[in-house]
């Protein structure tokens, strides 16, 4: 069966660096999303891999490594507002999108 | 309005009842969405138009009724619902399903509660 693992929550410092791993198994990979969804409301796009490396975008990083089915979001300089759920996802094979169950990131003044 | 746009945001019906989701999008997106979304599980994927057809329904039982009548607006019909389907129903859009980076544009969801 496809698969996706991700911890379930997680508590981080205002100010400091947070990394959320996701590990897949799925049949085939077509790409690699994180999203945030904050409570009450829509999941919003972040990130999008495909190829192995990381993608820097602001405060929010994200690496893929295909060999190992295996990614990671990395948060710096936290703030408040990054208190939120981030999920991931894989699109495999046949372009469906294969969903982790979130995970909670709570931060902590 | 910009986005993805649903209504209600709340709704608690009773087992017998019959009502409806709307989702609306501005964004001039090919695809729509239904998704059901439980506390601590993966997003589940009920349906999925393109061009306004059906190109997905996974195994969704028959109470829930999807409808798109036209590339900007999607309906789920729900009748005769049961307390485990009490959750937030997700709609999104997205330019092309079957490309790349398909992003997906979500709604902020309509919180269901069935009695």
């Amino acid at each position: 069966g496809q698969n996706i693992d991700q911890p379930t929550e997680m508590t981080a410092t205002e100010g400091a660096i947070v990394q959320i791993n996701c590990t897949y198994q799925t049949s085939g990979f077509n790409g690699l999303f994180w999203y945030q969804q904050h409570a009450g409301e829509a999941p919003t796009f972040l990130s999008y891999n495909v190829l192995d490396g990381l993608e820097e975008k602001g405060r929010f990083s994200s690496f893929l490594s295909r060999s190992k089915g295996y990614s990671y979001l990395l948060l710096k300089e936290l703030q408040m507002k990054d208190s939120a759920s981030y999920l991931c996802a894989v699109r495999d094979s046949n372009y469906q999108l294969i969903w982790g169950a979130g995970t909670k990131l709570i931060i902590k003044p | 309005e910009t986005g993805v746009t649903q209504t209600p945001r709340h709704l608690v019906m009773g087992m017998t009842n019959k009502k409806s989701l709307k989702c609306e999008q501005h964004l001039g997106h090919n695809a729509m969405y239904w998704y059901k979304q439980s506390a601590k599980k993966p997003l589940e994927l009920m349906f999925v138009y393109s061009l306004e057809e059906r190109v997905e329904n996974n195994s969704v039982p028959s109470r829930f009724s999807p409808e798109c009548p036209n590339s900007s607006h999607l309906f789920l019909h729900l009748h005769t619902l049961q307390p485990e389907d009490s959750a937030l129903y997700l709609c999104a859009s997205s330019q092309d399903p079957g490309s790349g980076a398909n992003v997906l544009t979500f709604g902020a969801g309509s919180r269901l509660t069935v009695l």
